[in-house]
């Protein structure tokens, strides 16, 4: 239950493109989901991140769309470009926790 | 901007061996993290704490320990190295307030012999 589960593992688009990443949990007490960048050789850090008052939140080219009744989110970026290269990770947490549980990664490859 | 510094990048140790990575923070953050990153498995926490002394157990603590003598540093402490704990360790923190973005260190690849 504490599980969350990414998809698809890699993706590769063409620049211009629509890259769409998604989620999905079981945990119903989650209210957090951020969503974390990765590029080689550095840490994650924090793209975007939502709560589940709001269904959509966006921020430039990243949009976080939520689906409460369905337990899922998703991570779109439009106009990829090959600056966007990299892992995404989503991941879940509840108020009365202070861990964040992470989806898989999925790999991101925008080709010129 | 917070800066979170793992002492080595790259570091390479025998089976047995005790072995220290190091993560400093200089955001005065209440609360410290350490993960290891497997492909195809993400991220998953080994020990968290929440200020100076106290620490929890994350989803996989065995085969280690962690020890936060000051609360800008959080230490974790593989007792006896073994071979599949050679993997990317990395060191977050985070103010205390819930819900706050954690801030990683760029890692450090931990290589058993």
């Amino acid at each position: 239950q504490q599980q969350v589960k990414q998809s698809p593992q890699s993706l590769i688009v063409q620049k211009g493109g629509i890259s769409i990443i998604n989620c999905a949990y079981e945990n119903t007490a989650f209210d957090y989901f951020p969503w974390y960048q990765q590029f080689p050789g550095k840490g994650p850090a924090l793209l975007i991140a939502i709560r589940p008052d709001v269904s959509e939140k966006k921020e430039g080219r990243f949009t976080i769309s939520f689906n409460k009744s369905a337990k899922q989110f998703s991570l779109h970026i439009m106009d990829s470009q090959p600056g966007d290269s990299a892992t995404y990770f989503c991941a879940a947490s509840s108020d009365n926790t202070d861990k964040l549980i992470f989806g898989t990664g999925t790999r991101l490859q925008v080709f010129p | 901007d917070v800066k979170v510094t793992q002492s080595s990048r790259y570091l390479v140790k025998r089976t047995g061996e005790k072995v220290f990575l190091e993560c400093v923070q200089d955001m005065d953050h209440e609360n410290m993290f350490w993960y290891r990153q497997d492909p195809g498995l993400g991220l998953r926490l080994i020990y968290f704490s929440y200020d100076v002394k106290m620490k929890e157990k994350g989803d996989i603590p065995e085969g280690y320990s962690v020890s936060r003598e000051k609360k800008e540093r959080f230490s974790l402490i593989l007792e006896s190295a073994s071979t599949n704990q050679t993997s990317m360790y990395l060191c977050a923190s985070r103010p205390g307030q819930l819900n706050q973005p954690q801030h990683f260190g760029d890692g450090t690849r931990l290589s058993i012999l």
